[in-house]
């Protein structure tokens, strides 16, 4: 089991441009967050899909959006990006959104606005 | 709303020496706390959540709900400890976002 994978790795855009990233969940996983993470700061929750909705939100605007497919695998959406989006992004995956579950960490997909 | 505070942004200690990462939280109900910790080139992975109350690579952390902190300790500081380490809440009660701090850089110097 490869855990949770992200792709791209890396990812360069100029401002006002639209991004996608991907994540697969770690297998047996049904529940995926996001984290934005900017230099020097810890993660930042995004939002969470569990049965393909979102099911929770942190404070990000609606630029940011999100997809969960039946396959559980999710992609991240960032619409008009600021530079203020540059930032790693972390995808976690667990089994059920609830308490008890340890989330798994992927590699992030660093994103770099100019 | 939860916050964690992680007062230190980098800790340096000798080899062998204890070794303590302090990180405070605010929260008014009972969250569940955790440590995570990101050795160089590595993903994030969880180190301990305290209601395991188990030692992970000789780190411990017990929960102090009176003055609301969670400390990392280890007696004796090896150097692949040397690592970035986050401390981080889960609200819980149909809240389950993690809420990180901003981390403590941990140098164990030879």
């Amino acid at each position: 089991d490869a855990g949770v994978t992200q792709s791209p790795t890396h990812l360069i855009k100029t401002r006002g441009q639209q991004v996608t990233l991907r994540c697969s969940p770690k297998s047996g996983h049904d529940t995926v967050s996001w984290y934005q993470q900017a230099l020097g700061q810890g993660p930042q929750f995004i939002f969470q899909y569990y049965e393909e909705e979102e099911r929770q939100r942190g404070n990000f605007p609606d630029r940011f959006s999100g997809h969960q497919f039946p396959n559980y695998s999710s992609e991240l959406n960032v619409n008009a990006l600021l530079l203020g989006d540059s930032a790693l992004y972390l995808c976690a995956s667990s089994f059920l959104p609830g308490q008890g579950y340890e989330q798994y960490f992927g590699p992030g997909t660093r994103l770099t606005v100019t | 709303a939860q916050r964690v505070t992680q007062p230190e942004k980098l800790l340096s200690v000798f080899k062998g020496a204890p070794v303590e990462l302090k990180c405070n939280y605010s929260y008014s109900g009972s969250p569940e706390l955790f440590w995570y910790v990101q050795y160089s080139r590595q993903r994030l992975q969880l180190l301990l959540r305290h209601i395991s109350r188990e030692s992970i690579k000789g780190f411990t952390a017990d929960l102090n709900k009176g003055e609301t902190s969670f400390h990392l300790k280890k007696p004796f500081a090896q150097e692949e400890d040397s690592a970035m380490y986050y401390c981080a809440l889960m609200p819980g009660a149909g809240s389950y976002q993690l809420t990180f701090g901003k981390g403590t850089k941990l140098s164990v110097i030879p």
